[in-house]
């Protein structure tokens, strides 16, 4: 099954700057990969799919951009509520494998 | 409006069984994918399954092959996750959430149950 690997684990940004979070995937994925956003107590929420399209009501802060094996979300000036934990998943060939997050909190 | 609506948080003995539920509406149920995630305390994502209503075609993360049983009611738009007997690694809140693409399985989650926690303890 295909592996994704997310890093860094922990990011400390402060607000108004920008956050670089990156996902590689075992293998290739083609552009099979969204990024999610999920909030303490909350489910998760679609943020990009297709590696680079931002779903519906997304602020155009957040980008996504890659292919094949290696992709990167990056939140152009984070705001207060941005501050969560952040998944990427594959969803190539009968398999939805998700990284292991990564927490961007608060610097 | 899409909404996916997940059945109340159970408690539940080791060796038990139980199903746990969510209720779509807004869309066509049958022509949409929906599957389950899991996720243990303090931890990340997992998928579990998923199948598409119209002619319950399921498939399984090997990871949860054999370990829980994914059904769907089309007359009343409800997707199922179930187990036979429970463990307490099964501790941990469940997601069901709705392929994004009508009629194809390749695609991301879009929109999310609210989840269930689910709690094994003797």
């Amino acid at each position: 099954e295909i592996v994704l690997t997310q890093s860094p684990v922990t990011l400390s940004v402060s607000p108004g700057e920008r956050a670089t979070l990156s996902c590689k995937a075992s293998q290739s994925v083609g552009t099979t990969l969204a990024w999610y956003q999920q909030k303490p107590g909350q489910a998760p929420r679609l943020l990009i799919y297709g590696a680079s399209t931002r779903a519906s009501n997304i602020p155009p802060r957040f980008s996504g951009s890659g292919s094949g094996t290696e992709f990167i979300l990056t939140i152009s000036s984070l705001q207060s509520e941005d501050f969560a934990v952040y998944y990427c998943q594959q969803y190539d060939n009968w398999s939805y494998t998700f990284g292991q997050g990564t927490k961007l909190e608060i610097k | 409006e899409v909404q996916l609506v997940q059945s109340g948080a159970e408690v539940k003995k080791p060796g038990e069984s139980l199903k746990i539920s969510c209720k779509t509406s807004g869309y066509r149920f049958t022509t949409y994918w929906i599957g389950w995630v899991r996720q243990m305390p303090g931890k990340g994502l997992e998928w579990m399954g998923v199948i598409y209503p119209r002619d319950s075609d399921t498939r399984y993360s090997p990871s949860f092959q054999g370990q829980v049983t994914i059904s769907a009611d089309t007359s009343i738009s409800t997707a199922y996750l179930q187990w036979r007997s429970l463990q307490a690694s099964d501790t941990a809140t469940y997601y069901c959430a709705k392929l994004a693409g009508l009629e194809t399985n390749h695609d991301a989650f879009d929109m999310w149950g609210q989840g269930t926690m689910v709690t094994v303890s003797s």
